[in-house]
């Protein structure tokens, strides 16, 4: 029982555009939503993060969007680069120690 | 500043023999987690420790045991290796309050059962 689901297993993208992720989640009880990047033979590092309290949350490069309602996250990356390519996972967490994530989605930025 | 440490990074088992797979942080953070990841299943949870002395199953805790050592060291030990336990482990520490903060990872232990 997936609680977390990331739909598009991958993406592909042209450099100076926008990648849209989309992640999408079940369980009412989560409050909190993070995102994750990975690199081959890497352990996943956290890239940024919302709290069920707000709608948005911007850093650089990279906004987090969250839609409470229809149970729905995406992360906007503005403008991709090369250096972007990588897997995205996102996750979920109600507060405890137990953090659910998606199986992940790999985005590539071509030149 | 080392962050999460994993060791084994490579390790390949026959089919009931039995290992342990050792991370330590030096964070100082309270909560560490044991993942594993599987292709098209992202990663899910074995088990988790909120504190020095306590742990508990996450999703996936059958054919596992842990042990928090200390504040700083979370083992995961393979009683008895089955080829369904072939997967890519991560270790990962927080610090966990009302709102849990991002967790840090250590590289991961690529283990291969055969």
């Amino acid at each position: 029982d997936q609680q977390v689901k990331q739909n598009s297993p991958s993406l592909s993208v042209q450099e100076g555009r926008i990648s849209i992720l989309n992640c999408d989640y079940t369980n009412s009880m989560f409050d909190y939503f993070l995102w994750y990047k990975k690199y081959p033979a890497e352990g996943p590092t956290f890239l940024i993060s919302i709290s069920s309290i707000k709608d948005k949350n911007e850093d650089g490069r990279f906004t987090v969007f969250l839609n409470k309602s229809a149970k729905h996250l995406s992360l906007h990356i503005v403008p991709s680069q090369p250096g972007d390519s990588a897997v995205y996972f996102c996750a979920a967490s109600d507060g405890n120690n137990d953090m659910r994530f998606g199986a992940g989605t790999r985005l590539t930025v071509k030149p | 500043n080392a962050g999460v440490t994993q060791t084994p990074k490579f390790q390949v088992l026959k089919t009931g023999q039995s290992m342990t797979l050792q991370c330590a942080q030096d964070m100082n953070h309270n909560s560490m987690y044991w993942y594993r990841q599987d292709p098209g299943m992202g990663l899910r949870l074995i088990y988790y420790s909120a504190s020095e002395g306590t742990t508990d199953k996450g999703e996936v805790p059958n054919g596992y045991n842990v042990s928090r050592l200390n504040k700083r060291e979370f083992s995961l030990r393979l009683e008895s290796a089955a080829p369904s336990q072939t997967s890519v482990y991560f270790c990962a520490s927080s610090v966990v309050g009302r709102l849990q903060t991002e967790a840090f990872f250590g590289q991961g232990t690529r283990l291969t059962v055969v």
